[in-house]
């Protein structure tokens, strides 16, 4: 069982409409949570950390976690064509023996159509 | 902030000779540093990690002896490609980490990565 999955996409959203990402994770104790997006050939980017239930915004991104549900989502406003990319959703269980080491989703591909 | 740099941005070598990679956290001290390694159309594969002034940790089935990793100071790790053969041809990127419990804690901030080519 995967760790940490995520659809792999690829997801086509229109411009200017709002693209819904989804992200799960199987340990429990993990207490930080992080979008990262990936351009082709280029290294990831953190775009969003969230550590608490509830939502958080910053811009045109939002990002959610239910930690009852073992859940994290982003959603991305008012996509733009500069959003396609590949989204990673990354867990960090910030214990002494693992500290700082992420698990990675495969990603989500996320294509914006003019 | 959290600026990670990486150098060379690409390198191309004859098979058998050695690379040296350099990760450099440019605006704050990393106590934690990662390797991974990307091939096209896959996902992130952590190599190894790596702390200041202890010997690397690394991930089941990456040879040690063969990716070498110094992590000297606090803001410099380098990862040496041993004997390179073209299967080692990939995309190498390091990240960086501080410890502690404040904004962006536990997050990993990624170099812009090295493409090594192995002719």
């Amino acid at each position: 069982q995967k760790e940490v999955e995520q659809n792999s996409g690829p997801l086509s959203v229109p411009e200017g409409a709002i693209a819904s990402l989804n992200c799960t994770y199987s340990d429990r104790g993990s207490q930080s949570f992080f979008w990262y997006r990936q351009y082709s050939g280029k290294s990831p980017e953190l775009i969003m950390s969230i550590y608490s239930n509830g939502d958080k915004e910053d811009g045109r991104f939002t990002a959610q976690l239910n930690k009852a549900s073992q859940y994290v989502s982003l959603l991305i406003r008012d996509s733009q064509p500069s959003d396609s990319a590949t989204y990673l959703c990354a867990v960090n269980m910030m214990t002494t023996d693992s500290w700082g080491k992420l698990q990675f989703g495969a990603g989500t591909q996320v294509v914006v159509t003019p | 902030g959290a600026v990670v740099s990486q150098h060379p941005s690409w390198v191309i070598c004859k098979s058998g000779t050695s690379v040296k990679i350099e990760c450099r956290s440019l605006d704050f001290q990393a106590t934690t540093m990662f390797w991974y390694r990307q091939f096209p159309k896959q996902s992130l594969m952590l190599m190894a990690t790596s702390n200041e002034g202890s010997k690397a940790t690394y991930e089941q089935g990456v040879e040690k002896d063969k990716f070498l990793i110094n992590h000297a100071s606090l803001t410099l790790s380098t990862l040496t490609v041993t004997s390179a053969h073209p299967e080692d041809s990939s995309f190498y990127i390091c990240s960086a980490t501080v410890r502690g419990r404040g904004r962006g804690a536990g997050a990993q901030f990624f170099g812009p990565g090295t493409r090594l080519t192995v002719l």
